[in-house]
């Protein structure tokens, strides 16, 4: 149990236009979502924290705008980056907490985000 | 401040020698560590957690890694590697109130030696 499965693994889009990414829970709900974003050979940061039902919460210096989170129902969170430009291209990667577990979180297996 | 040091960006070991990840951590509340592995272009997979109890912990894949809270530590260790197990490893902390908040470190990549 606990899968958490992203879509898409891999997209290239051009810049200015905008990408969305889906994380999902397939065997249990989660309240709670993290989008994580990794540069080449570095570590992971996180981005934002993604509640059912609110809005997310942003940690400093990621901007709300470009990079918007939705997560409408228990099992789905979205990430969609707007007016992509090359230096968003990275890693991203989402997490999900048990609600009823809620001992540690389940990731994805990333995105990898190209933008020409 | 919150962190996590991984001192070892780069370590190269023998297929068959043991193995030992360091991992320090600067943390305000009860820290919650995990450990956990990731293969080229993949997501993460936890290899171990430590949440209380027991200071020795086991985890997959034959790895084990210890709490020591006087040095604020967490290593992981392996008694034998094999060359499967090369890839990027990181250690991390979070708060009960919030696990799948994390605090990585900056990752070790582990190189396997025929």
């Amino acid at each position: 149990g606990a899968v958490v499965s992203q879509h898409p693994s891999r997209v290239i889009c051009k810049s200015g236009t905008s990408v969305k990414i889906e994380c999902r829970s397939l065997d249990f709900q989660a309240t709670t979502m993290f989008w994580y974003r990794q540069f080449p050979k570095q570590s992971l940061m996180l981005m934002a924290t993604s509640n059912e039902g609110s809005k997310a919460t942003y940690e400093q210096g990621v901007e709300k705008d470009k990079f918007l989170i939705n997560h409408a129902s228990l099992t789905l969170s979205t990430l969609t980056v707007t007016s992509a430009h090359p230096e968003d291209s990275s890693f991203y990667i989402c997490s999900a907490r048990d609600a009823v577990r809620g001992t540690e979180a389940f990731f994805g297996q990333g995105t990898r985000l190209t933008v020409v | 401040a919150q962190s996590v040091t991984q001192p070892d960006i780069h370590i190269t070991v023998s297929e068959g020698a043991s193995l030992e990840l360091r991992c320090n951590y600067s943390y305000g509340a009860t820290p919650y560590l995990f450990w956990y592995v990731q293969s080229p272009g993949q997501g993460l997979q936890l290899l171990l957690k430590y949440f209380s109890g027991d200071t020795l912990v086991q985890g997959i894949k034959g790895f084990e890694a210890e709490f020591k809270r006087s040095q604020s530590s967490f290593n992981l260790r392996k008694p034998s590697v094999h060359w499967s197990d090369a890839a990027e490893y990181f250690c991390a902390v979070g708060a009960l109130s919030n696990t799948g908040k994390l605090i990585f470190g900056q990752g070790t990549t582990l190189q396997v030696k025929p």
